[in-house]
Parts: structure tokens; sequence; C-alpha cells
């Protein structure tokens, strides 16, 4: 079964900001650190971030820093990617991603994955 | 910048495969920290290594992880018609950062 929930797909014009949410079934993702991992159409996997979600301190990849925010609300265990100034590039599915203890350095369970499309 | 991964493999039933993931001093080298996910088309990825060699409950033993310098490689054994999909290694790379493969492409012909 399904354990980690996303937001569903969005369709935003370019220049524009998109939220996608992530929230597990089973668990509070407040307790872990979460990763954000994107995949644009023919392309490989791409690591966007990471956030604690016990204090909500985040880290981003260098080639989003700037664009990227991510944020947890803990009245109800959910985290979330925004991303700003969007760009066509940015079409692709985003997954959250769970590591499942501080320092374990992987991913061991995954959202379903959002669809942001980016189009005027 | 990304792990270098053979862009696709192919290989008959029963056969062994083994897909390098060649990174830098920075991240594959460093650390013990690499990680191997199963992606399938319209799937979550899943995890199939961890910790450079270490196998998560419910995998297969015909998958392991081994690694050498800044070398890691996954390596199938057995190959399987279910084995079909793309690899991606990932690794840890300093600052709390991580970096992934390129990713592979196995056809089981």
């Amino acid at each position: 079964q399904v354990q980690v929930v996303q937001s569903g797909a969005e369709m935003k014009k370019p220049g524009a900001s998109v939220k996608v949410s992530c929230k597990a079934s089973a668990y509070n993702l407040n307790n872990y650190y979460v990763h954000w991992v994107r995949q644009a159409p023919g392309q490989g996997l791409e690591w966007m971030g990471v956030i604690n979600g016990n204090d909500g301190t985040a880290n981003y990849a260098k080639q989003f820093q700037g664009r990227v925010i991510l944020t947890r609300d803990t009245s109800t265990g959910t985290i979330y990617l925004e991303l700003s100034s969007l760009r066509s590039e940015d079409t692709a599915l985003y997954y959250c991603a769970r590591e499942p203890a501080p320092g374990t350095s992987f991913f061991d369970d995954w959202g379903q994955g959002t669809l942001v499309t980016v189009s005027s | 910048s990304a792990l270098t991964q053979p862009a696709s493999l192919s290989e008959s039933p029963g056969q062994s495969i083994t897909i390098s993931c060649t990174g830098t001093s920075s991240d594959v080298g460093s650390y013990n920290l690499v990680s191997w996910y199963q992606h399938r088309p319209g799937k979550a990825p899943k995890l199939m290594i961890y910790g450079d060699t270490e196998r998560p409950s419910g995998v297969s033993n015909r998958f392991s992880g081994s690694k050498s310098g800044s070398t890691a490689s996954l390596t199938i054994s057995g190959l399987q018609a279910e084995d079909e999909a793309d690899y991606y290694c990932c690794s840890f790379a300093g600052s709390a950062t991580y970096v992934f493969g390129t990713g592979t492409k196995v056809t089981v012909l």
C-alpha cells in the first residue's frame, strides 16, 4: 500500500511558483529527514534538497539554491516543496523520499510522484 | 556533477550483469554511503542496496553491491524478466548534499 502520499499534478506558467506536499499515512514525516528528487522527461533522477522534519532546517542542491524552499507543517505532519521562477526545464515528476534515520543517507520510502508541467 | 553509469546494459535470462557507478574522491570515494535504486516506469524508485553493500530486507539476494575506490557496482545475478528497469546509484557528497548517477537501462533479452 502507498505509505507516502503526494499532492496531485500541477500545471503552471513560466515565472510562477508551485508548492507540492508530501505526507505519510503510517508515520509522521516530521520525525525524519525528507528528501526531494525530480525526474525530467527522458532524464535521470536529480537530488534537490533535504529537510530535517524535527527542526525544519534544510539544505539544497547548488543548482536550486534561491529557487527552492522546503518547509514542514508540524500540526499535520506534512512536508512541502516550493519551487519558484518556474521555467519549462522544471517540467518533471517530483518525488519526496524518507531517510530512515539521520546519517543513513539512503531513501527507503518514496511518494508516488507529482507531475509539474510548466508551459505557457 | 552526476555520477557516471553506462546508459544501457542487456543480457539473457539467468546471466549476470554488473552496473558501474563512477564518482570522485569527494563523493563515492569518501563515504561508504552509496545506495542503488530500481526504477520502473510509472512507479516510485525502490531501494535495492544501501551503505555500498547492504541489502534491505525483502530485496532478492540476487542483487549485491560492491565498491572499489571511487567506483561502486551493482551486480544482478540470475537475471529475470522482472529485473528489467532503470537503475540509479546515489552517493552522499558531503555538506548534506547527494548526487545521483546518470542511470542505466537494463534489458533482459
